[in-house]
């Protein structure tokens, strides 16, 4: 079964960083492009960021970019969202998903809720 | 880039047809065969409907259909069930390093 556990949120002050794990397993991990998502409370989807399958290549929204950064290991099946200078306007559920080409997300996470608040 | 326009509400009776609109402009829905359609319920992680327009991945019920004309794409569900009630966003390929996702359409079942 394929299956994505997304770990690390929680609450941080302004200006704060948090790192955000993706951990999946069910499938090749490699041989797939992979994604964030965020949904802010009570709004809708927001693609974040994106990387190739060895990890050679990354895209970002612009408002993350410069402050975020997304990595893979794909030894440990795992992705990473580093998350610096977060804003109370970062504050979301952040999902991984896994990306079939063409931003198709096929496979997400449950999700882990970022609050940034003082 | 500029959201996907979708329209905030739709309805409809069980067994009835729905059918939800998300525009956009050549440079993204009207421009390429990549629109996907995502069923989010209260609480959960979206889940892929149709891709490509009108594929359905394996285990959607046919009762989910998917189609374009020109900058608009359409999701459509027919024979409307209790458990259909939750919100619908699409999103598109806009070319090379750009996505687009639609505001989200919450739809009721009367």
């Amino acid at each position: 079964e394929v299956q994505l556990v997304e770990s690390g949120g929680g609450l941080v002050q302004p200006g704060g960083s948090l790192r955000l794990a993706c951990s999946a397993s069910g499938f090749t991990f490699s041989g797939y492009w992979m994604t964030w998502v965020r949904q802010a409370p009570g709004k809708g989807l927001e693609w974040v960021a994106n990387i190739m399958k060895d990890g050679g290549h990354k895209q970002y929204v612009d408002s993350v970019k410069g402050r975020f950064t997304i990595s893979r290991d794909n030894a440990k099946n795992s992705l990473y969202l580093q998350m610096n200078s977060l804003r109370v306007e970062d504050t979301a559920v952040y999902y991984c998903a896994r990306d079939l080409d063409y931003y198709v997300l096929d496979c997400w996470g449950q999700g882990t809720l970022v609050t940034v608040s003082s | 880039q500029s959201a996907l326009t979708q329209p905030p509400s739709a309805s409809g009776s069980p067994g009835q047809s729905v059918t939800i609109s998300c525009t956009g402009a050549s440079s993204d829905v009207g421009g390429y065969n990549y629109v996907s359609w995502y069923q989010q319920h209260p609480g959960k992680a979206p889940k892929l409907l149709i891709y490509e327009v009108s594929k359905r991945p394996s285990g959607i019920p046919d009762r989910f259909s998917g189609s374009k004309s020109g900058n608009t794409a359409s999701l459509t569900v027919s024979g409307l069930q209790a458990e259909d009630e939750a919100d619908y966003y699409c999103n598109s390929y806009a070319g090379i390093n750009n996505v687009v996702f639609g505001g989200g359409t919450k739809l009721t079942v009367l």
